[in-house]
């Protein structure tokens, strides 16, 4: 079966300083792969989504940056982080073809 | 672009009682429309989907109805428990933009005891 691990769950950062997030997907091949950030009682914005490896779209302007270095691994990064980016970042994957997402256990990160 | 918007966003019943959540979209093109459930903190989850060649599909407490002439979408719970409190979204999704979700805003239920 499929599954999808996100890591650190929490994460409590310096405005000014990088960011790495990492998310992996096992037990399927070519997966569309997505980042969401969630702020605090808000709804789910699209960050970036991947339908392949080195294929990253980018849905919002910001200085968050998104890559797929592997088939089944998504890494989002910040080379500087500001408050504004605190909030809880979920990864998801779906099938290359139909079929909802599934999350993974999200990442709360606070910027301070 | 889809959009997706969805009422109300906040929604408390009693226990027991039915809770109904609605979405509407405005791409005739999408055709798959999926329910989460996100208890707080926690990841969202799938708890029921519908494709548009059908109309209705229910799965015990839970049930959603589709109708693409008027393109809204519902929940329907039935006997809510207070472990059903938690926020619903609801999401579209057509070839026009491959397999990405738009999502609705989200809806807060409290199902009170």
């Amino acid at each position: 079966s499929q599954t999808i691990h996100q890591w650190p769950a929490t994460l409590v950062q310096p405005v000014g300083s990088p960011l790495s997030l990492e998310c992996t997907v096992e037990g399927t091949s070519n997966p569309n792969l997505y980042w969401y950030r969630q702020a605090a009682g808000r709804g789910l914005q699209l960050l970036f989504y991947s339908v392949g490896i080195g294929q990253i779209s980018s849905e919002v302007p910001q200085n968050l940056s998104a890559s797929r270095p592997q088939d089944r691994q998504f890494i989002l990064s910040s080379k500087k982080l500001l408050l504004s980016d605190s909030g809880f970042y979920l990864c998801a994957w779906s099938p290359n073809r139909w079929g909802g997402y599934t999350f993974g256990s999200g990442t709360r990160l606070t910027v301070v | 672009g889809e959009n997706v918007e969805q009422h109300p966003s906040t929604l408390s019943v009693q226990e027991g009682d039915s809770a109904v959540i609605k979405c509407t979209y405005s791409d005739s093109a999408s055709n798959y429309f999926p329910w989460y459930k996100q208890e707080l903190g926690k990841r969202p989850q799938l708890i029921i989907d519908i494709r548009s060649n059908v109309g209705e599909k229910k799965d015990q407490r839970i049930a959603v109805t589709l109708n693409k002439t008027a393109k809204h979408f519902s929940l329907h719970i039935t006997e809510t428990q207070p472990e059903d409190s938690a926020v619903y979204f609801c999401a579209a999704s057509g070839d026009n933009y491959g397999q990405n979700f738009v999502f609705g805003p989200g809806t807060r239920l409290s199902v009170l005891p």
